[in-house]
């Protein structure tokens, strides 16, 4: 596609349920990121794909949240157990390849998900 | 660990001023910068990107600026108009294979007609 693609826009769920946020980056960019944002505070690092494989998972907050790339396109951030605390928008940004590029970082719209 | 600041963290000014966002960083080992503009409920869009080896990057009426040594970026917007209204992010890459990008928190611009 032409941008970044992210869906739901929008997703409530109830506290302990399983939630699956998709990415799709544009087409051709090998970098691939997640982050969260609270209100009113920045985006907050959540993990970095390179390619199919996680290059950088420092930011994820624990062993609930898991993130996939399996054929190095569409990123799946999977949340298990969901948390009132994990209420946040959940972005993501696609990114060519650093060798070949300047290094854009273009996001899309965001995941907003709320856990009552 | 690369820390990034973003001072004030809200203005408030009259259309028509010029104006500086800053944007500091504790690594200067970085590999660019990029400025951000976010829209209230909406995802964010680049405006400017500067690489390690650049001093600045023009768009139209914004300027940014980099100086690694002071680990300090600026954005500078020129007779600034209510449709600049928006929270402005700075993130920096930093220069390693892989490597992740630390965002500020972000200028909450507020342009009064």
């Amino acid at each position: 596609g032409a941008g970044v693609s992210q869906t739901p826009s929008n997703k409530v769920t109830e506290k302990g349920k399983y939630v699956e946020l998709r990415c799709d980056p544009i087409s051709g960019h090998t970098a691939l990121y997640w982050y969260r944002q609270s209100l009113g505070q920045g985006p907050e690092f959540l993990i970095y794909f390179q390619g199919t494989g996680a290059a950088d998972d420092s930011g994820l907050p624990n062993d609930r949240f898991f993130a996939v790339r399996p054929e190095g396109s569409v990123s799946t951030l999977k949340i298990q157990r969901t948390e009132r605390g994990d209420s946040a928008v959940y972005l993501c940004a696609s990114s060519a390849d650093r060798a070949l590029n300047t290094g854009e970082l273009f996001f899309g719209e965001g995941s907003r998900l709320t856990v009552l | 660990k690369q820390e990034v600041t973003q001072i004030p963290a809200a203005l408030s000014v009259p259309e028509g001023e010029n104006l500086v966002l800053n944007c500091s960083f504790t690594d200067s080992a970085i590999y660019n910068l990029q400025w951000f503009r976010q829209d209230p409920g909406k995802g964010l869009t680049s405006l400017l990107l500067i690489q390690s080896s650049q001093r600045e990057q023009t768009s139209g009426r914004l300027n940014a600026s980099l100086d690694k040594s002071s680990g300090r970026s600026t954005l500078y917007i020129a007779a600034s108009q209510p449709g600049d209204s928006a929270t402005y992010l700075c993130a920096v890459k930093r220069r390693s294979s892989a490597s992740k990008i630390i965002f500020g928190s972000g200028t909450r611009l507020s342009i009064r007609p």
